[in-house]
């Protein structure tokens, strides 16, 4: 079957950094998308992998490991704004997106 | 970035009543749109893949009769509940694909629609 997981909370402090992992089991694959979804909103992409390696964007990196069916999203420089739930999904042969269930990571001054 | 508008943003109707959302892509053609569901501190819940022109693509579980989708124009598409019930109450969510590069290599969503059924 495909099963996306995540952890389901984390807690950082403002200025450190946060590693936020996933692994995945799809049927074929398409890339790897991380999502940012603020409580009540719809979600905001962040970022996409297809290979392997490490994808910087601003504070924001994503690392994709294909062989492990792994990922990580890291996030440097945190913000309180940074509070907010993180969606990991794999896309899957069909195009797909499978959803992991979110990681709600909680920011502490 | 490309952007995706869903209206109404909130909705409360009576139980029984139909609700019509829209999901609008408005600096690209969509021809694929996704339409899911979100429970409280759940993940999104893929409900159907609707495709303009034709019949949309329902998920297991999900009942094509009570959510009516429809993909009239490429810019468009409609998730009708029909005959709503409390159960129904969730936050509905749509995406589309800008289609450029790989297929489905971005989703942008719709600001979702809290829909509550009294």
């Amino acid at each position: 079957g495909q099963n996306i997981d995540q952890p389901t909370e984390m807690t950082a402090t403002e200025g450190a950094i946060v590693q936020i992992n996933c692994t995945y089991q799809t049927s074929g694959f398409n890339g790897l998308f991380w999502y940012q979804q603020h409580a009540g909103e719809a979600p905001t992409f962040l970022s996409y992998n297809v290979l392997d390696g490490l994808e910087e964007k601003g504070r924001f990196s994503s690392f994709l490991s294909r062989s492990k069916g792994y990922s990580y999203l890291l996030l440097k420089e945190l913000q309180m704004k940074d509070s907010a739930s993180y969606l990991c999904a794999g896309m899957d042969s069909n195009y797909q997106l499978i959803w992991g269930a979110g990681t709600k990571l909680i920011i502490k001054p | 970035g490309a952007v995706v508008s869903q209206h109404p943003s909130r909705v409360i109707c009576k139980s029984g009543t139909s609700v019509k959302i829209e999901c609008r892509s408005l600096d690209f053609q969509a021809t694929t749109m996704f339409w899911y569901r979100q429970f409280p501190k759940q993940s999104l819940m893929l409900m159907a893949t609707s495709n303009e022109g034709s019949k949309a693509t329902y998920e297991q579980g999900v009942e094509k009769d009570k959510f009516l989708i429809n993909h009239a124009s490429l810019t468009l598409s409609t998730l009708t509940v029909t005959s709503a019930h409390p159960e129904d109450s969730s936050f509905y969510i749509c995406s589309a694909s800008t289609g450029q590069g790989a297929p489905g290599t971005e989703a942008f969503f719709g600001q979702g629609t809290r829909l509550t059924v009294v």
